[in-house]
């Protein structure tokens, strides 16, 4: 149980264009998701904390308007990533995280995004 | 704010081998603490976590961790390497006063097993 997938696993991009990254948990209600960056060789970056119904808190730093967070519903999170740029190719991970089990966060298996 | 300093970035160990990979935490109140393992172009899979219960944590694989309040550590042991250790380890702090469950992480640590 608590399996949470991402889509793509890997996407390449133009530069200029937008890409949107897609979360999901499988078999539970996900209340709140969180969505990572990581950069090579490097630890997670929390970009930002997503409740569903409710705006996306994002940790500063983080440009709200180059990263569109969605949390239409308990199942879905989307990042999308607005007129990319070569620095925006990394790795993003998102998690979901479940009341019941005390809020231990379920990692998805991350999205290569290249911006080219 | 909490936080977790992971000694190390690089750990190498024979097959066979004690497996130790070093957490220290700060934190003013009471931690819940987490070890990580992320294999490469993969997400984070969870070992074990401490939650003010046992201080002695048994985790998948073999692994554990012990709690330790004076020393502020959440080291991560395994008696025996094996091959498919090999990945990334990372220690996780939750912040408190948070009803997301929110995590800081660790810089990581790679292990490397050798045979």
């Amino acid at each position: 149980g608590a399996v949470v997938s991402q889509h793509p696993s890997r996407v390449i991009c133009k530069s200029g264009t937008s890409v949107k990254i897609e979360c999901r948990s499988l078999d539970f209600q996900a209340t709140t998701m969180f969505w990572y960056r990581q950069f090579p060789k490097k630890s997670l970056m929390l970009m930002a904390t997503s409740n569903e119904g409710s705006k996306a808190t994002y940790e500063q730093g983080v440009e709200k308007d180059k990263f569109l967070i969605n949390h239409a519903s308990l199942t879905l999170s989307t990042l999308t990533v607005t007129s990319a740029h070569p620095e925006d190719s990394s790795f993003y991970i998102c998690s979901a995280t479940l009341p019941a089990s005390g809020y231990e966060q379920y990692f998805g298996p991350g999205t290569r995004l290249t911006v080219t | 704010a909490q936080s977790v300093t992971q000694l190390g970035s690089h750990v190498s160990v024979s097959e066979g081998a004690l497996v130790l990979l070093r957490c220290n935490y700060s934190s003013s109140v009471p931690p819940y603490l987490f070890w990580y393992v992320q294999y490469p172009n993969q997400g984070l899979q969870l070992l074990l976590k401490y939650t003010s219960a046992a201080t002695l944590v048994k985790g998948i694989n073999g692994f554990e961790a012990e709690f330790k309040k004076s020393e502020t550590s959440f080291h991560l042991t395994k008696p025996s390497a094996h091959m498919s250790d090999a990945a990334e380890y990372f220690c996780a702090v939750r912040q408190s006063g948070t009803s997301y469950g929110k995590l800081t992480f660790g810089q990581g640590t790679i292990l490397t097993v050798h045979p």
